[in-house]
């Protein structure tokens, strides 16, 4: 699998927008870009994933890169339950079975009240 | 509340004994998951079974020892292990072909 980077940590204020930018240069062609968050002291959950277009979904928004090389996920107004770690995972959805995750370090997300 | 639940949530244990951790879903998927994750360090995914059948072993000691006896259940049972296996024990599920994985809480081991 493609190999991602991301900024160790960052910082936003509360009701802000948030940019949590990921870069994966090596992205092949039929790698979707899966972002997961693991909030203290729990196991993670899926944010959104997406291909070619930007996506949107009740938690985030995710906006791709013209040539996938990056991709951002959007956070419209952070609160406070939104301080987590963030992950970003390249995954080729075209093969089949169980679909494993291979996640990095991620970013720490703290909101500032 | 995914619909993952992983009893103990938190377990302390000898190098000597044995235990098994144990996951439960609830959400009709066909692909179960175990994960470690130590601290500092990224999730490490450990094991993966497809309609009960193991399809992934991701180089892991064979102190550890899956058990799928159905597509709800998953177990990792654990004998003689090493105080640098405490860890948080992560258990996820998936439908098949899809990439959205669902995971339980987790269980706390500590191996004194």
């Amino acid at each position: 699998d493609a190999k991602t980077t991301q900024p160790n940590s960052m910082e936003s204020n509360e009701e802000e927008p948030v940019h949590l930018p990921c870069n994966h240069s090596t992205i092949s062609g039929t790698d979707y870009i899966h972002w997961y968050r693991q909030l203290p002291s729990q196991g993670p959950e899926y944010v959104i994933h997406g291909l070619t277009s930007n996506v949107n979904n009740r938690m985030a928004s995710l906006a791709i890169a013209e040539d996938r090389k990056s991709s951002t996920l959007i956070l419209h107004r952070a609160t406070l339950r939104d301080a987590a770690v963030y992950y970003c995972i390249l995954r080729d959805l075209d093969e089949t079975g169980a679909n494993n995750l291979f996640f990095g370090t991620g970013t720490r997300l703290t909101v500032i009240p | 509340e995914t619909g993952v639940t992983q009893t103990p949530r938190h377990l302390v244990m000898g190098m000597t004994n044995k235990k098994s951790l144990k996951c439960e879903q609830h959400l009709g998927h066909n692909a179960m998951y175990w994960y470690k994750q130590s601290a500092k360090k990224p999730l490490e995914l450990m094991f993966v079974y497809n309609f009960k059948e193991q399809t992934e072993n991701n180089s892991v000691p064979s102190r550890f020892s899956p058990e799928c006896p159905n597509s709800s259940h998953l177990f990792l049972h654990l004998h003689t292990l090493q105080p640098e296996d405490s860890a948080l024990y992560l258990c996820a599920s998936s439908r098949e072909g899809s990439s959205e994985q669902y995971f339980g809480p987790g269980t706390r081991l500590t191996v004194t």
